[in-house]
């Protein structure tokens, strides 16, 4: 079945210390999304991709950056992670933007940070 | 600013009928999605809407209004297994989607 695909489902990692996350999709979607979702909050957008051109959000903090080396896959680098930082990651693809294709999520990182 | 609605929590009966709320202020707007999650897990796709009126898919409906801003989701013939969150967004005139902070929904037996 095509789908997105996030590993580790569960990350631990320590104060200060960098850490990656990873996405996979085999639906060939043009786009892919990074979300943070905080318990009982909306799922707030850190930034996507459309083929290879990133937007960023403008209040993604420069502690959270992204690769997308092919269509494929998609990382989430934090490069020092806070207490704050604490969170479910989700990431998510679409067809495209300007259109009314839905997205469709990977089951999600939840991230801990000791 | 861009502002989605919804009740934080609403508790249900096995075998009733549920509608959960969504009222919603953004720049424009480019359809509203309906998605599903249950706890630790992604949100999934239930429903689209971008003109007036009700859709249904099974047991689930939604409706939308735009001159009012609101929309709802309809759940009937409620089971222990719809027992999640439940997230609305907006599509707003930039094709950004703007999400609400999603409805509990509890059932009970």
């Amino acid at each position: 079945d095509a789908m997105v695909i996030q590993n580790p489902r569960y990350q631990v990692t320590q104060f200060g210390k960098p850490v990656t996350l990873s996405c996979s999709q085999t639906l060939n979607h043009n786009v892919m999304y990074w979300y943070q979702q905080k318990s009982s909050q909306a799922p707030k957008l850190l930034f996507h991709y459309y083929d290879k051109d990133f937007n960023n959000e403008a209040d993604t903090p420069d502690n959270f950056q992204s690769r997308r080396p092919n269509t494929s896959f998609c990382f989430l680098d934090i490069r020092s992670p806070g207490l704050g930082d604490a969170a479910m990651y989700l990431c998510a693809t679409s067809r495209g933007t300007g259109d009314n294709s839905p997205l469709h999520f990977g089951n999600g990182t939840r991230l801990t940070v000791t | 600013g861009q502002n989605i609605d919804q009740p934080t929590e609403m508790t249900a009966t096995e075998g009733a009928i549920v509608q959960i709320n969504c009222t919603y202020q953004t720049s424009g707007f480019n359809g509203l999605f309906w998605y599903q999650q249950h706890a630790g897990e992604a949100p999934t796709f239930l429903s689209y809407n971008v003109l007036d009126g009700l859709e249904e898919k099974g047991r689930f409906s939604s409706f939308l209004s735009r001159s009012k801003g609101y929309s709802y989701l309809l759940l009937k013939e409620l089971q222990m297994k719809d027992s999640a969150s439940y997230l609305c967004a907006v599509m707003d005139s930039n094709y950004q989607l703007i999400w609400g902070a999603g409805t509990k929904l509890i059932i009970k037996p």
